[in-house]
């Protein structure tokens, strides 16, 4: 049981260029999130979903978009990236409110 | 929004010894209290979460209390390890239908053998 996975686990990127960071999950679960975690910031919520189909913007969503077509699946990209937005990636699932989540391992993007 | 606060922001202590990491939170309307775990180059992973109405929860030698009047809570680990060594996250979730959680911005703990 594989849990949360994402990929890649590492990236460059220049600016400009665009990407897309992948999150699948394994355990049906209803509720995905993309987060960022900056030194001394702790975690942003970027994006996230309540349900396939649907999206919603979190605290920090300007520059990013996100997908979520089925339910496992949660897609988070990058149009034109930053140097601001290099961070560690972290996507999470939970089977609803009120409930933990499980995180993947992160994906570390550098923007140069 | 909701705002969450956590202290310290680094904590040394001596293997046996305990630790304390306190948390407060802004919204009267948050419900659902985890606390995450995060090793060196890995994912946070959920130890201990408490709900609005229970005011303390145990696992072993961790333990959470919750002052829903004060809008704060704790995390309290007994007889530390080296392997407790980590970045400790609080987070505060909101009575929504979309389980979205605020994160304080963690706390470094070392434990000395």
């Amino acid at each position: 049981n594989a849990g949360v996975t994402q990929t890649p686990k590492f990236r460059v990127l220049k600016t400009g260029q665009s990407m897309t960071l992948l999150c699948a999950q394994d355990m049906n679960h209803e509720y995905m999130y993309w987060y960022r975690q900056d030194p001394g910031m702790g975690l942003r919520l970027i994006h996230y979903s309540v349900g396939e189909g649907t999206t919603a913007k979190g605290e920090v969503p300007d520059g990013y978009n996100v997908s979520r077509l089925k339910k496992q699946n949660f897609l988070l990209g990058l149009e034109s990236a930053a140097p601001s937005q290099t961070s560690v990636y972290f996507c999470a699932s939970s089977s609803g409110h009120n409930y933990g989540y499980t995180f993947g391992s992160g994906t570390r993007l550098t923007v140069v | 929004g909701e705002n969450v606060e956590q202290h310290p922001s680094t904590l040394s202590v001596q293997e046996g010894d305990s630790a304390v990491i306190k948390c407060t939170y802004s919204d009267s309307a948050s419900n659902y209290f985890p606390w995450y775990k995060q090793e060196l180059g890995k994912g946070p992973q959920l130890i201990i979460d408490i709900r609005s109405n229970v005011g303390e929860k145990k696992d072993q030698r961790i333990a959470v209390t919750l002052n829903k009047t004060a809008k704060h809570f704790s995390l309290h680990i007994t007889e530390t390890q080296p392997e407790d060594s980590a970045v400790y996250f609080c987070a505060a979730t909101y009575n929504t239908n979309a389980g979205k959680s605020t994160f304080g911005d963690g706390t470094t703990l070392t434990v000395k053998p």
